[in-house]
């Protein structure tokens, strides 16, 4: 299947600083890539719809000015987390699609706020 | 509102028995489902898919079964084995919607000895 690199996998990183997730489509283009958040043993939430060259679409409750989603290309969607808060604390997973069958997933970027 | 709904937490199922896990869902307009294996700290990884043209779809040990009348799936493991022991998630979408994912809250499996 298509592969999707996320990184970090892991970040620490003081309250009030700014954290940038990485994802990117190593072997397909991703017009549309997608972020969640899974908090502990709960499911995986839709944050944002990143769309290649356009503002991302962002789910109700989500604060756009703090996850800012870019996608510059067709292979790479970034989330920046900005000003950090301990309750920003959370595993992040983004997500693309080469075809209408199939979503692959990065790794994961398992966030700790101190 | 969750859409997709797994109600089960927890599954234990003997190693050569078979696993059954369930998944329902609210929203008619869904078109195409989705099974997602994930160990913790991990992104999830793919493991069967279902159109909603069609009942039941089969990938080795791995079948789902559609019931769209029920707003119903489940995921049969046959032989189930410990290194299926993992968190299952179903998820749903809607073509119109832009392929975005709706996920169930996962049903932990655990296959024993």
């Amino acid at each position: 299947g298509a592969v999707v690199s996320q990184h970090p996998s892991r970040v620490i990183c003081k309250s009030g600083t700014s954290v940038k997730i990485e994802c990117r489509s190593l072997d397909f283009q991703a017009t549309t890539m997608f972020w969640y958040r899974q908090f502990p043993k709960k499911s995986l939430m839709l944050m944002a719809t990143s769309n290649e060259g356009s503002k991302a679409t962002y789910e109700q409750g989500v604060e756009k000015d703090k996850f800012l989603i870019n996608h510059a290309s067709l292979t790479l969607s970034t989330l920046t987390v900005t000003s950090a808060h301990p309750e920003d604390s959370s595993f992040y997973i983004c997500s693309a699609r080469d075809s209408y069958t199939e979503a692959f997933f990065g790794q994961g970027t398992r966030l700790t706020v101190v | 509102d969750q859409q997709v709904k797994q109600n089960s937490p927890s599954l234990s199922v003997q190693e050569g028995r078979i696993s059954i896990l369930n998944c329902d869902y609210t929203n008619s307009m869904f078109d195409y489902f989705l099974w997602y294996k994930k160990y913790p700290a991990e992104g999830p990884t793919f493991l069967i898919s279902i159109s909603s043209i069609k009942d039941k779809n089969e990938d080795g040990r791995f079948t789902v079964f559609l019931n769209k009348s029920a707003k119903h799936l489940s995921l049969h493991i046959v032989p189930s084995q410990p290194g299926d022991s993992a968190v299952y998630f179903c998820a749903a979408s809607e073509r119109d919607s832009g392929y975005a994912l709706n996920f169930g809250k996962g049903t932990s499996l655990l296959v024993t000895p």
